[in-house]
């Protein structure tokens, strides 16, 4: 058990419609990221987020979007969901934002577009 | 840009056989870190190891071990005597601190299939 937690496991969902992830990272983390795992594209960077602020971005669609709160935890919007969106999402935290840092993930959510 | 490699798609072996999973890298950062992890069949990615580029010395864990040599951009992950509890889907990463961020480059991944 890495610590950080996803919610919810599993998501069934149709096209069209809109779903929020969450994630809470390890206790005493301060940077969340989320990425994709789908069987085209493989394990993909989405976004990075340290102590509340959006640190860095990758191949995020621009009907994705995603926020850590003053909690630190987060969120992960995904709307007007596709088919090709039906993917593994799985959300990472670690200490502190440098590359150094390991990062520990999270179960994932398996998402179902349908 | 950040790429990893791995060229292995799916390797099999029987028990108590040694297998090596290949990595290549490419960067032009002369600072990196690079990171292996596992992804069993329930689908958690479990964290293995940290290597960071100034430090080149291979590292042992019990029947795991690598090897990082930065002359061929290459760190392999050997497991002696594998054991079925070893099958799964290996991924090797590369992060960079170029871009203010974190983030974790992946290769596309070796299935390891360990049968009695």
């Amino acid at each position: 058990d890495s610590g950080v937690t996803q919610t919810p496991k599993h998501l069934i969902t149709a096209t069209g419609q809109r779903v929020t992830l969450r994630c809470s990272p390890r206790s005493g983390d301060l940077s969340v990221y989320w990425y994709q795992q789908s069987l085209d594209q493989g394990l993909q960077f989405l976004i990075q987020y340290y102590n509340g602020e959006e640190r860095a971005k990758g191949n995020i669609l621009e009907r994705f979007s995603a926020q850590q709160f003053p909690d630190l935890h987060s969120e992960l919007n995904l709307s007007s969901l596709e088919l090709g969106d039906s993917a593994l999402y799985f959300c990472a935290s670690s200490p502190r934002t440098s590359g150094s840092a390991t990062q520990y993930f999270g179960p994932g959510t398996r998402l179902t577009v349908l | 840009a950040q790429k990893v490699t791995q060229a292995q798609t799916e390797i099999s072996v029987v028990e108590k056989e040694d297998v090596t999973l290949d990595c290549v890298y490419e960067t032009r950062d002369t600072t990196y870190y690079l990171f292996w992890y596992k992804q069993p069949p329930s689908g958690e990615l479990v964290f293995l190891i940290r290597r960071n580029s100034f430090d080149e010395q291979n590292e042992i864990s019990g029947r795991y071990s690598w090897n990082f040599q930065k002359s061929t951009s290459s760190f392999n992950f050997t497991i002696t005597a594998s054991q079925v509890v070893d099958s799964a889907v290996y991924f090797c990463a590369l992060s960079t601190p170029t871009g203010g961020g974190n983030k974790l480059t992946f290769g596309t991944g070796t299935q390891l299939k360990v049968e009695l």
